[in-house]
């Protein structure tokens, strides 16, 4: 299958910082990118929906100002979280899809706000 | 609105033994359905989908599931547990092939030996 990385694996930062997550389809180019949240013993939430070249679609109730996602080439998504606070410590899972076909999950990268 | 509900938080089989995972759906439309495994701190790899035809679909490491209409399910199973498939079990459903999954609760299993 396709492969989908993301990076940084794991990140911690302080309070009131901002943390940028990489998400890169490697074999193949990504017309659409998600970006789900999946807090401890929770299941995965979708916060938005990316398309190359404009702008992300993002779920009821997640803060577009807060979680900023650009998706700017056919490889490339970032979720930069903003003024990150303790409350957003989560999993942060991305998956990417070429046209119709199925979603291909990057392995997630742990945030630590302390 | 689609949603999944996966009976079991937890669910604990002795390994060789039957597992069986529950998964129950609710679509206004034809649904497209996923069962996917995610070991600690790591993504979700796609064990099997049911998208059309044959409702039996069979998935990587031994697992298979049925997709029954008439009781909105798709039920996860594998005839012989291994310690390997100890692991959270996400099921999913989407209405348009490729795009927003909804998932369930998810399922943890654990093997004993």
């Amino acid at each position: 299958g396709a492969v989908v990385s993301q990076h940084p694996s794991r990140v911690i930062c302080k309070s009131g910082t901002s943390v940028k997550i990489e998400c890169r389809s490697l074999d193949f180019q990504a017309t659409t990118m998600f970006w789900y949240r999946q807090f401890p013993k929770q299941s995965l939430m979708l916060m938005a929906t990316s398309n190359e070249g404009s702008k992300a679609t993002y779920e009821q109730g997640v803060e577009k100002d807060k979680f900023l996602i650009n998706h700017a080439s056919l490889t490339l998504s970032t979720l930069t979280v903003t003024s990150a606070h303790p409350e957003d410590s989560s999993f942060y899972i991305c998956s990417a899809k070429q046209g119709g076909g199925e979603q291909f999950f990057g392995p997630g990268t742990r945030l630590t706000v302390l | 609105a689609q949603s999944v509900t996966q009976l079991g938080s937890h669910v604990s089989v002795s390994e060789g033994a039957l597992v069986l995972l529950r998964c129950n759906y609710s679509s206004s439309v034809p649904p497209y359905l996923f069962w996917y495994v995610q070991y600690p701190n790591q993504g979700l790899q796609l064990l099997l989908k049911y998208t059309t035809g044959a409702t039996l679909v069979k998935g990587i490491n031994g697992f298979e599931a049925e997709f029954k209409k008439s009781e909105t399910s798709f039920h996860l199973t594998k005839p012989s547990a291994h310690m390997s498939d100890a692991a959270e079990y996400f099921c999913a459903v989407t209405r348009e092939y490729g795009n927003k999954l909804v998932f369930g609760a998810g399922t943890i299993l654990r093997v004993k030996s």
